[in-house]
């Protein structure tokens, strides 16, 4: 079946940049999406990219897609401590989306 | 701001209660929803399949009677628990497709359920 797999964790400091790597198999996929939970709360869609894209800039985020390699990744300018969180990563499969597990981002001060 | 929104954010309940949680989307209809279930330290686990005006579709090992779908207008669907037990606690997620033909997919902010 459809896979998406990232890292569990990554551990950055504060005003570094955070990159967030994810792989995925369905090469079909219409949109991959980057989500945030923050510990306590719901799940905050972040960004999302369309499949024909292969960047997109949201402040201080930045989405690369490279859709040979089934790559995806989510960078986070300049990270904050605001910015702990656990970021999912999802693919778009028959209008269901097939999750990755999740990466725990920690920021060391 | 949030096309998808979901009601109550938290519900705490008795064992052996019924518990109902909404998800409407707010500025677009929506013929297909979705429900999710997170356990802790997963990811999500697709629940059902709701479509509106019919039944709704089951994960297997997804019990059709405990966790109730309806899908009764083109806004809102209802998952509602029966007979809620401790084990039942958990963080529930809907979703709804905004856009048919190209599945672009928003997601509720979820309903924390805890079973006393």
């Amino acid at each position: 079946g459809e896979d998406v797999e990232q890292s569990l964790f990554l551990s950055v400091r504060e005003g570094d940049s955070s990159v967030i790597n994810c792989t995925y198999t369905d090469s079909s996929s219409t949109y991959l999406y980057w989500y945030k939970q923050e510990p306590g709360a719901g799940l905050q869609l972040l960004t999302y990219i369309f499949s024909n894209m292969d960047m997109k800039q949201d402040q201080r985020l930045t989405v690369l897609l490279n859709k040979k390699d089934k790559h995806l990744s989510l960078r986070i300018a300049d990270t904050q401590t605001g910015d702990s969180a656990i970021y999912f990563c999802a693919e778009e499969s028959n209008y269901q989306l097939i999750w990755g597990a999740g990466t725990k981002l920690i920021i060391k001060p | 701001g949030a096309v998808v929104s979901q009601h109550p954010s938290w519900v705490i309940c008795k064992s052996g209660t019924s518990v109902k949680i909404e998800c409407r989307s707010l500025d677009f209809q929506a013929t297909t929803m979705f429900w999710y279930r997170q356990f802790p330290k997963q990811s999500l686990m697709l629940m059902a399949t709701s479509n509106e005006g019919s039944k709704a579709t089951y994960e297997q090992g997804v019990e059709k009677d405990k966790f109730l779908i309806n899908h009764a207008s083109l806004t809102l669907s209802t998952l509602t628990v029966t007979s809620a037990h401790p084990e039942d606690s958990s963080f529930y997620i809907c979703s709804a497709i905004r856009q048919i033909n190209t599945g672009e997919l928003f997601f509720g902010e979820g309903s924390r359920l805890t079973v006393l």
